[in-house]
């Protein structure tokens, strides 16, 4: 099993820029989730979703869209990249009381 | 709202020594609890995830207990190790949600 796999795993845009994040699961997981890690704020929820067609704002929702087409897949969409967004951003994938299993991250850099 | 604690922040101790991380919580209406460890520029690694009707999970030299009452919950390290040295964090999950809150966790150094 491969678990939670983001790519890409660096990145640096320039402010304005677009770009998505990808994530895949192969667990067969209902729950997938986006945080992001900045130091002294701990993880954040972004954006998460119960399954396929269905997805919620978290905490710190402004400037990221998401979707969920398929089980597997939980994509994160930056639409026009500003500095405050440069953060290192973790999926995650859970299903019932199994706990929560994380990507490797991406580490974003918005000049 | 639910707020996680984790103290201390850092914690450096000699090798050998058995250490105690601390995590409290204001809601205890939680599903779970979980640990994870964090090296530097990687991802999160679950360490013990103990469910809310337990009190405590063991992993080898790692102890984790609950006190879903007392909003509590510790980390106990055995023997530490240099291999150790690595940011721990606490997450919650609260009942009816797949969501999971942070701490904003405990970074150890554990020194030859």
């Amino acid at each position: 099993n491969a678990g939670v796999t983001q790519t890409p795993k660096f990145q640096v845009l320039k402010t304005g820029q677009s770009m998505t994040l990808q994530c895949a699961q192969d667990m067969n997981h209902e729950y997938m989730s986006w945080y992001r890690q900045d130091p002294g704020m701990g993880l954040r929820l972004i954006h998460y979703s119960v399954g396929a067609g269905i997805t919620d704002q978290g905490e710190v929702p402004n400037g990221y869209n998401v979707s969920r087409s398929t089980t597997e897949d939980f994509p994160l969409r930056l639409l026009s990249a500003a500095p405050s967004q440069t953060s290192v951003y973790f999926c995650a994938s859970s299903f019932g009381d199994r706990g929560v299993f994380f990507g490797q991250g991406t580490r974003l850099t918005v000049v | 709202k639910q707020e996680v604690t984790q103290i201390p922040a850092a914690l450096s101790v000699p090798e050998g020594e058995n250490l105690v991380l601390n995590c409290s919580f204001t809601d205890s209406a939680i599903y779970n609890l979980q640990w994870f460890r964090q090296d530097p520029g990687k991802g999160l690694t679950s360490l013990l995830l103990i469910q809310s009707s337990q009190r405590e999970q063991t992993s080898g030299r790692l102890n984790a207990s609950l006190d879903k009452s007392s909003g509590r919950s510790t980390l106990y390290i055995a023997a530490s190790q240099p291999g150790d040295s690595a940011t721990y964090l606490c997450a919650v999950m609260n009942t009816g949600f797949q969501k999971l809150v942070f701490g904003t966790g405990t970074r150890l150094l554990v020194s030859p």
